[in-house]
Parts: structure tokens; C-alpha cells; sequence
């Protein structure tokens, strides 16, 4: 199974702030890779798929770049409802399709 | 719009079947994978597995010996059998669609159910 693994696994920032999460894979996956935002008590929400190809709705202060192993999700200038947990996702070689294990991202 | 409603029983036994439906509102049945996805409480997101319009079938190997997926195109309706449940085995469990071609995210997810196994 390839294994997806998230830095950091939590995160403090300020409204306004520029962030960046990271996403590598154990093997090459392409551009294979989706990103999604879980609130509380909510299913997750598709962000970016095709490693920086934005979901229709999705606000353009997010992005996505990368291929292969490495990815980043980019967040321009934080916004009080993206305090949120994030997921990274890979489509490239399954069973399984596997996921990071989260990024939270907390109010500093 | 309620796009994937899904229920099932909430709270097994250790041993018991785990069964959970979803039925589908959105889209064309035969245009998606649809998957089971849970997540343990406090927890990050574990794939259970797939089906597709003519029961073609995928599944994690960790779980593939305990786990049914099947499929009603007659009512555009999933579900899953997760049979020999554990306390492991508690978690929120969402159904969900994929496209079928290339990029495949799940790009809909139903509303969670949250099963408890507990003597």
C-alpha cells in the first residue's frame, strides 16, 4: 500500500496568515492526489483534485501543486471557516486508496 | 439536497454483522465507484472499499476478509457488510462517489453514520 504522510500534524495560525501543509508519498503516484477539509461532526469536503485542479466552489485562496511524491496545499490568506482538519489522498495505485493521516489547523 | 443518504444500525455487539445502506440521489448510478470510508473517533480516514454499477468490487486488503459490498441498481442503493465486529471496529462511517475515469476523488460523501461496538 503506498502510505501518505502529512507535515505537520498541527498547525497554529492567524486569520490572514499564508499557510502550507505537505503531503509525500511512499512511491510515485503522479498527479493522483486529492485534498479535502473536514470540520467537526462533518464529512469531508473535496478540495483539489488532480493534485492542483480546484473543486467547483472552492475558494481560489486555495491551491494545490506538485507531482510524483511530493504535494502541498496552500491556503493564500486564512479565513475563520478554514480552521479545519485537512486530508491529503492518493487514486494512483489502489486497493487501497489510502489517505494522510491530517493536518489541524488550530486558531493561534 | 440530501445527494447520499445512508443509515444502518448504530450500535453492534462484538461479533455481530455491521450492515449499512446508501442510497443515491445524484448523478448516474453507472458514471461512479461508490465506496465505504470510515474513521475511528479522534482518528484519520480509513478506505473499506468500492463497487461499481455491474458489482465489480474492490477492497482493502486489511479488511477484505470481513467485508461484503454489493449493490441494488434497481434502487440506486450500496451497502456494506462488515461481519466478526470488534471495538476496532467503531467509527463514523461515510459512504461516498467516484468518478469512473482517471481522477477519481470523492467528490460526494454522504452524512456519516456512527456505529459503536460495545458488550
Amino acid at each position: 500500500a503506498i502510505r501518505m504522510t502529512q507535515s505537520p500534524s498541527l498547525f497554529s495560525a492567524s486569520t490572514g496568515d499564508r499557510v502550507t501543509i505537505t503531503c509525500r508519498a511512499s512511491q510515485g503516484i503522479s498527479s493522483y492526489l486529492a485534498w479535502y477539509q473536514q470540520k467537526p461532526g462533518k464529512a469531508p469536503k473535496l478540495l483539489i483534485y488532480a493534485a492542483s485542479t480546484l473543486q467547483s466552489g472552492v475558494p481560489s485562496r486555495f491551491s494545490g501543486s506538485g507531482s510524483g511524491t511530493d504535494f502541498t496545499l496552500t491556503i493564500s490568506c486564512l479565513q475563520s471557516e478554514d480552521f479545519a482538519t485537512y486530508y491529503c489522498q492518493q487514486y494512483y495505485s489502489y486497493p487501497p486508496i489510502t489517505f494522510g493521516q491530517g493536518t489541524r489547523l488550530d486558531i493561534k | 439536497q440530501v445527494q447520499l443518504q445512508q443509515w444502518g444500525a448504530g450500535l453492534l455487539k462484538p461479533s455481530e454483522t455491521l450492515s449499512l445502506t446508501c442510497a443515491v440521489y445524484v448523478g448516474s448510478f453507472s458514471d461512479y465507484y461508490w465506496s465505504w470510508i470510515r474513521q475511528p473517533p479522534g482518528k484519520g480516514l480509513e478506505w473499506i472499499g468500492e463497487i461499481n454499477h455491474s458489482g465489480s468490487t474492490n477492497y482493502n486488503p486489511s479488511l477484505k476478509s470481513r467485508v461484503t459490498i454489493s449493490v441494488d441498481t434497481s434502487k440506486n442503493q450500496f451497502s456494506l457488510k462488515l461481519s466478526s465486529v470488534t471495538a476496532a471496529d467503531t467509527a463514523v462511517y461515510y459512504c461516498a462517489r467516484s468518478p469512473v475515469q482517471l481522477e477519481r476523488p470523492f467528490d460526494i460523501w454522504g452524512q456519516g453514520t456512527m456505529v459503536t461496538v460495545s458488550s
